[in-house]
């Protein structure tokens, strides 16, 4: 069983086109998380949730806004999508925040 | 400001070879540690992690990484290289004064020749 698992692991679309991705993990975290790395493998944090509550919104353009329907999930929905958005989107987990995190298999969105 | 950095952009070894992977912070006060590898075309795994106690800390695969407070670092080490850990080595850490963020490095990628 795949513990953190989002969904689709290719995105491929237009320029200002709207544009979901899912994530779920199934290990009793009550933190989750959205990363994104860029084409030179820099991560940065972008939104952190605890028990399905906001805690963690970097300085990310309000066309990305993340929705956690529960503590198990946190989806990451991007409007009007830009080149730059074109990066891998890792989500994960983790109990607490003190410790490690639990990664996905990433996202790879291609904006073209 | 309050940055991790890892000096080393690329390593390249032979198969055999002993591996070192600087790794240094600048938070103040509690941290923890963390040393995450990325497979090609994969997601990161954690390799290893220091909390507290000991500062060599061993992890998964054979690496190992010490922990000197004095010099704010938290290198990693292997004794001796394989072909299969070519990959990209993140150091990562989790501070208060960071609202436990969990910050990364640059990242190293390593390539082992066999």
């Amino acid at each position: 069983d795949t513990a953190v698992s989002q969904t689709p692991k290719y995105l491929v679309t237009q320029m200002g086109n709207d544009k979901s991705i899912k994530c779920e993990q199934n290990l009793g975290h009550d933190t989750m998380y959205w990363y994104k790395q860029d084409s030179k493998k820099f991560l940065k944090i972008m939104f952190s949730y605890n028990n399905k509550e906001l805690i963690i919104n970097e300085t990310v353009p309000n066309r990305f806004s993340p929705k956690s329907p529960d503590k198990a999930h946190l989806n990451l929905h991007i409007n009007s999508l830009e080149l730059g958005d074109s990066a891998v989107y890792f989500c994960a987990s983790s109990q607490g925040t003190e410790g490690g995190r639990d990664f996905g298999a990433g996202t790879r969105l291609s904006v073209l | 400001a309050q940055s991790v950095s890892q000096h080393n952009h690329h390593v390249i070894l032979s198969e055999a070879a002993s591996l070192e992977l600087g790794c240094n912070y600048s938070y103040g006060g509690t941290v923890n540690l963390f040393w995450y590898v990325q497979y090609p075309g994969q997601h990161l795994q954690l390799l290893l992690k220091y909390f507290s106690g000991d500062p060599l800390v061993k992890g998964i695969k054979g690496f190992e990484a010490e922990f000197i407070k004095s010099k704010f670092s938290f290198n990693l080490r292997k004794p001796s290289v394989q072909w299969s850990d070519t990959a990209e080595y993140f150091c990562a850490v989790n501070a208060r004064d960071s609202s436990y963020k969990l910050i990364f490095g640059s990242g190293t990628r390593l390539l082992v020749r066999p």
